[in-house]
């Protein structure tokens, strides 16, 4: 039971550079969720989805996309990154027991 | 915008004390309200949440206080240890939202020996 795991763990982009953030979950949750940390921000919401099939702007999506794949997996892309998307990204699943199991993050460097 | 203020952004503690976080949140219906710990490098996990209909809960050395009328909460750390350096989070769930929360902007505890 792996729980909640994300790939790359550490990525260098050049301005204007495409990636893919890759998340899946083994708990079965059907919610999941993506995060950037910055400091002195907290975690703000990019985007979340609510069951397989459906996602939803959050907080902070300019710049990013999402596709719910499955119930396990939920992918964040930057179709041209910027330096100002430079931050920790965090995605998480939760049930309806309202507790968010947080990944071990991606560190996403953007010169 | 924010709409969970957290305070103080840092706090350092001798072993045994105690560590005091607040949280305040603004003119949003919130129904859950966990927080949660970090170590460096690390995601969050949770470490206690409560509802609003409770005012206060404790698990083991951790305990929250909730003021529903001053849209306050608080992470109370009694005998705090090295251990328990880390960042905390305060969150809040927004009410009907499919589990959208949103997070303070944390506090970074560090306990000296």
């Amino acid at each position: 039971n792996a729980g909640v795991t994300q790939t790359p763990k550490f990525q260098v982009l050049k301005t204007g550079q495409s990636m893919t953030l890759q998340c899946a979950q083994d708990m079965n949750h059907n919610s999941m969720y993506w995060y950037r940390q910055d400091p002195g921000m907290g975690l703000r919401l990019i985007y979340y989805s609510a069951s397989e099939g459906t996602t939803d702007k959050g907080e902070v999506p300019n710049g990013y996309n999402v596709s719910r794949l499955n119930k396990r997996e939920f992918s964040l892309r930057l179709e041209s990154a910027a330096p100002s998307q430079t931050s920790v990204y965090f995605c998480a699943s939760s049930d309806l027991s309202e507790t968010q199991y947080f990944g071990p993050g991606t560190r996403l460097l953007v010169l | 915008q924010q709409q969970v203020k957290q305070s103080p952004q840092s706090l350092i503690v001798q072993k045994g004390g105690i560590s005091i976080i607040n949280c305040a949140y603004e003119n949003t219906a919130f129904d859950y309200f966990p927080w949660y710990q970090q170590f460096p490098g690390k995601g969050p996990a949770l470490l206690i949440a409560i509802r609003p209909d409770v005012s206060e809960k404790k698990e083991g050395r951790f305990t929250i206080s909730f003021n529903k009328s001053a849209k306050q909460f608080s992470l109370h750390i009694m005998d705090s240890q090295p251990g328990d350096s880390a960042t905390y989070f305060c969150a809040a769930r927004i009410t009907d939202s499919w589990g959208k929360f949103q997070f303070g902007a944390g506090t970074q505890v560090v306990v000296t020996p």
